[in-house]
């Protein structure tokens, strides 16, 4: 799988950014893609698994969806504290490989 | 709660060893359902998956960095423990580990530590 992410997207406060993330394989059509959230200077957080649910403490602005082999992540009501780095991943299980999208900026003007 | 604390020096000669531990407090590093992950990030760059452990110590290893690669388990620890060989400049990155639940989402991060490669 290789994921391919816009390097930069930029929306207004209040405003809803949608994120994608696509695959040149079926990978990401058959297994998912996660989501992380990384601020500068700070570890990347999980924003969603594979299977698109959320964990617990993430806020439900932030929703994935998946359309054949494209991942979105989908930020609505856009807050000053949503300005990051986002990325996606996913699980080739066919080699038993992690692989990560290159990122995409956000920034909420 | 799940803490995941990584060390190891901050510089690295070229062509030597560097060596990672990741210390895990807050749960068992033998959870039949937990996976162990390290991913390194150079500066100013996107993440990049160097491997997987599982309690059992099955290994899965990135392709480009497989032959330079050791990702051992310390239970009696409660330690995941990274060893990359011959590191050249290129190595030079934040260095995290991970918890995964579900091999591939990775739940939990370490705060990370910077490994520099340089002489």
């Amino acid at each position: 799988a290789g994921l391919t992410q816009p390097p930069s997207v930029s929306k207004g406060l209040g405003q809803t950014a949608t994120l994608t993330c696509t695959d040149d394989t079926n990978t990401v059509g058959n297994q998912g893609a996660a989501w992380l959230q990384q601020h500068q200077g700070h570890p990347p957080k999980l924003l969603s698994y594979r299977n698109r649910n959320r964990p617990s403490e993430i806020s439900e602005r932030f929703f994935a969806s998946r359309s054949g082999n494209t991942a979105s992540l989908t930020i609505s009501r856009l807050q000053p504290e949503d300005e990051a780095d986002y990325f996606c991943s996913t699980w080739d299980s066919s080699l038993n490989v992690l692989v990560f999208g290159g990122g995409t900026k956000l920034t909420v003007l | 709660q799940l803490l995941l604390q990584e060390s190891g020096p901050g510089l690295v000669k070229p062509s030597e060893t560097l060596s990672l531990t990741c210390t895990v407090s807050g749960a068992s590093i033998i959870t039949k359902t937990y996976y162990w992950g390290w991913i390194r990030q150079p500066p100013g760059k996107g993440l990049e998956w160097i491997g997987t452990i599982n309690y059992g110590g099955n290994t899965y290893y990135n392709p480009s960095l497989k032959n330079r690669l050791s990702i051992s388990i310390h239970t009696s620890e409660s330690q995941v423990s990274l060893s990359l060989s011959s590191v050249a400049a290129t190595d030079t990155a934040v260095y995290y580990c991970a918890m995964a639940l579900v091999v591939g989402d990775l739940l939990f991060w370490g705060q990370g530590t910077m490994v520099a490669v340089s002489s």
